[in-house]
């Protein structure tokens, strides 16, 4: 199975500073890989796709990169709502994979 | 618009079965696969397997393999997950998810999601 390490565990940032959130594949996924949002009692949320496209209805200050092992997430200005935990996960082969995921808090 | 709505929360015994409805609407729903996603509480999200309505193909991780079910019943858009011969670690929030069929290989990113059904298993 494709292991996702997402580093930090913890980022602590204060509201409009930039964020920049880590996931790196144990094996090459080409750009399959996409980033979700989840807030406390909430479902998560698709944020990105194929390592850099964002989905539908979500605001230009996130944006993805990468392709093979190592992307990246960007928040370029954190607002209030985006503190929540941020996941990566996997197509790039069976099993699908999520990351351990990186918890994104106000400092 | 497009909404998948799961089935309410379950107590369940060890040793027990329980199964879990996925309803979608606003989309044909022959045109994408559905994901089942676990989250224990306090942890990250497991991925559990997928089922195809279009052929009724399934994948099922090897940790649930022989206890877990996926089925469709395209008469009312509603995909089923079955978990049989529960444990005190299955007791998780189960959501379920919509996930394109991609021309070759696994499924696309997952851009819709049920509320989640929260299972309990307890004596």
């Amino acid at each position: 199975d494709i292991v996702l390490t997402q580093s930090p565990a913890t980022l602590s940032l204060s509201p409009g500073e930039r964020a920049t959130l880590s996931c790196r594949a144990s094996q090459g996924v080409s750009r399959y890989l996409a980033w979700y949002q989840q807030k406390p009692g909430q479902a998560p949320r698709l944020l990105i796709y194929d390592a850099s496209n964002r989905a539908t209805g979500i605001p230009g200050r996130f944006s993805g990169s990468g392709s093979g092992t190592d992307f990246t997430l960007t928040i370029s200005s954190l607002e209030p709502e985006d503190f929540a935990v941020y996941y990566c996960q996997q197509r790039g082969n069976w099993p699908l994979t999520f990351g351990g995921g990186t918890r994104v808090e106000i400092k | 618009q497009v909404h998948l709505v799961q089935s309410g929360a379950e107590v369940k015994m060890p040793g027990a079965s329980v199964k879990v409805s996925c309803k979608a609407s606003g989309y044909s729903f022959n045109t994408a696969g559905i994901i089942w996603v676990r989250q224990a509480p306090g942890q990250g999200l497991e991925w559990m397997g997928w089922i195809n309505p279009n052929n009724g193909n399934t994948y099922y991780i090897e940790n649930v393999q022989g206890r877990v079910t996926m089925t469709t019943d395209t008469s009312t858009s509603t995909v089923y997950m079955e978990v049989r011969s529960l444990r005190s670690d299955d007791t998780a929030m189960y959501y379920c998810a919509r996930a394109p069929v991609a021309k070759m290989g696994p499924p696309g990113a997952f851009d819709i999601w049920g509320q989640g059904t929260m299972v309990t298993v307890s004596s």
